[in-house]
């Protein structure tokens, strides 16, 4: 079946501007996740959704970063006045829910700051 | 000091070679574990769950030692298709994922 996909694949914006990006979990999976990866590193949590709502957004940097959920499938990241130290791979992740640990990762948004 | 370490690499190894991972993570409240595989510019993927009385699939072995909180993962008879980065992963059951920052493995032929 379908797995995570996200959209953009890529996205180059200037510092400053405001960005959206797009997640849609695997049908049916209720429970939803954003991770940041630099370079070099492991992916970072940001937020992790139970349906409509954030079960938990202790990872989001700053008040720059907010995600939604409304319907509680597809989801979008939204980063305001973007930084150059945003840049980074942007990456989703799904699983089935409350019972379940094992997470299925999209291919993630590269996103570049100039 | 990371909540999960682990040795960066690289581990260059022939094919055919058994080569050994470790991590160790700081949160005693650690719940559950992950090794993960990323190949390069690719999302993470589940390689496998480790449990207390380890657990094995095909080449692939993983152990936890909780009393000393570190996670192994071995890899025998390495192919060249598992070259790629290693993510140990913990969950202390907040669901938020804590990854290590990966263990470079280049299998050569």
């Amino acid at each position: 079946g379908a797995g995570v996909s996200q959209t953009p694949s890529n996205k180059v914006t200037e510092k400053g501007k405001y960005v959206e990006l797009r997640c849609d979990p695997i049908s049916g999976h209720t429970a939803l996740y954003w991770y940041r990866q630099s370079l070099g590193q492991g992916p970072e949590f940001l937020i992790y959704f139970q349906g409509t709502g954030a079960a938990d957004d202790s990872g989001l940097p700053n008040d720059r970063f907010f995600a939604v959920r409304p319907e509680g499938s597809v989801s979008t990241l939204k980063i305001q006045r973007t930084e150059r130290g945003d840049s980074a791979v942007y990456l989703c992740a799904s699983s089935p829910g409350q019972g379940a640990y094992e997470q299925y990762f999209g291919p993630g948004t590269r996103l570049t700051v100039t | 000091r990371k909540e999960v370490e682990q040795d960066p690499g690289p581990f260059n190894v022939p094919e055919g070679a058994t080569v050994a991972f470790n991590c160790t993570y700081s949160n005693s409240a650690s719940q559950s574990f992950f090794w993960y595989r990323q190949d390069c510019r690719k999302e993470p993927k589940l390689l496998m769950s480790v449990y207390s009385s380890g657990n094995e699939d095909g080449r692939f072995t993983a152990q936890l030692n909780r009393a000393s909180q570190y996670i192994s993962l071995l890899i025998r008879d390495s192919k060249l298709s598992d070259s790629a980065t290693y993510l140990c992963v913990a969950d202390t059951g907040r669901r938020a994922l804590t990854f290590g920052s990966g263990t470079r493995l280049q299998v050569q032929p």
